[in-house]
């Protein structure tokens, strides 16, 4: 079957460092994507990796590794607005996305 | 980038009623677009696939004469909740795809449905 999987819960500090991580087993694979979505609002895109290696776009970055089926998130200089949730989608070989449960990260001061 | 709006964006209706979301592309054409579910403190549920002009693709357990979902141009998609129940709360979520990139999907604010 079709599975992914992220922590269910993480807490850091403000200013600190986060790595979420996100494994996968899915039938094909067409690229992996992050989406951080607030309490009552929708998923916003924040990344896509399709190769090998780490994407950096300003205080994210993602990484991919296709053999080991494994992606991270990397959030730097934590500010209070980044608690919400991230989800880790994989598009599989019709191009349809498999959803992870999601990541509720919770900063504190 | 790609736009999505959704309407309405809350919605409060009596049990056994129907209600209808509309989803739209703004500034793109969606070949295809996804309708999700999410109750609270859940990930997104997809409930179907739907491809402009052909009936949609329901995940299993996801009844289709209960949501009728209609793909009728390439920026108007609708998922109508039939007779709705209680148990339908939830907030509904649409994505659309076939921009420039053809893998990414873009998000609809969302629609909370209460049903009383």
């Amino acid at each position: 079957g079709q599975n992914i999987d992220q922590p269910t819960e993480m807490t850091a500090t403000e200013g600190a460092i986060v790595q979420i991580n996100c494994t996968y087993q899915t039938s094909g694979f067409n690229g992996l994507f992050w989406y951080q979505q607030h309490a009552g609002e929708a998923p916003t895109f924040l990344s896509y990796n399709v190769l090998d290696g780490l994407e950096e776009k300003g205080r994210f970055s993602s990484f991919l590794s296709r053999s080991k089926g494994y992606s991270y998130l990397l959030l730097k200089e934590l500010q209070m607005k980044d608690s919400a949730s991230y989800l880790c989608a994989v598009s599989d070989s019709n191009y349809q996305l498999i959803w992870g449960a999601g990541t509720k990260l919770i900063i504190k001061p | 980038g790609a736009v999505v709006s959704q309407h309405p964006s809350w919605v409060i209706c009596k049990s056994g009623t129907s209600v209808k979301i509309e989803c739209r592309s703004l500034d793109f054409q969606a070949t295809t677009m996804f309708w999700y579910r999410q109750f609270p403190k859940q990930s997104l549920m997809l409930m179907a696939t739907s491809n402009e002009g052909s009936k949609a693709t329901y995940e299993q357990g996801v009844e289709k004469d209960k949501f009728l979902i209609n793909h009728a141009s390439l920026t108007l998609s609708t998922l109508t909740v039939t007779s709705a129940h209680p148990e339908d709360s939830s907030f509904y979520i649409c994505s659309a795809r076939g921009g420039a990139d053809y893998n990414e999907q873009f998000f609809g604010p969302g629609t909370r449905l209460t049903v009383l």
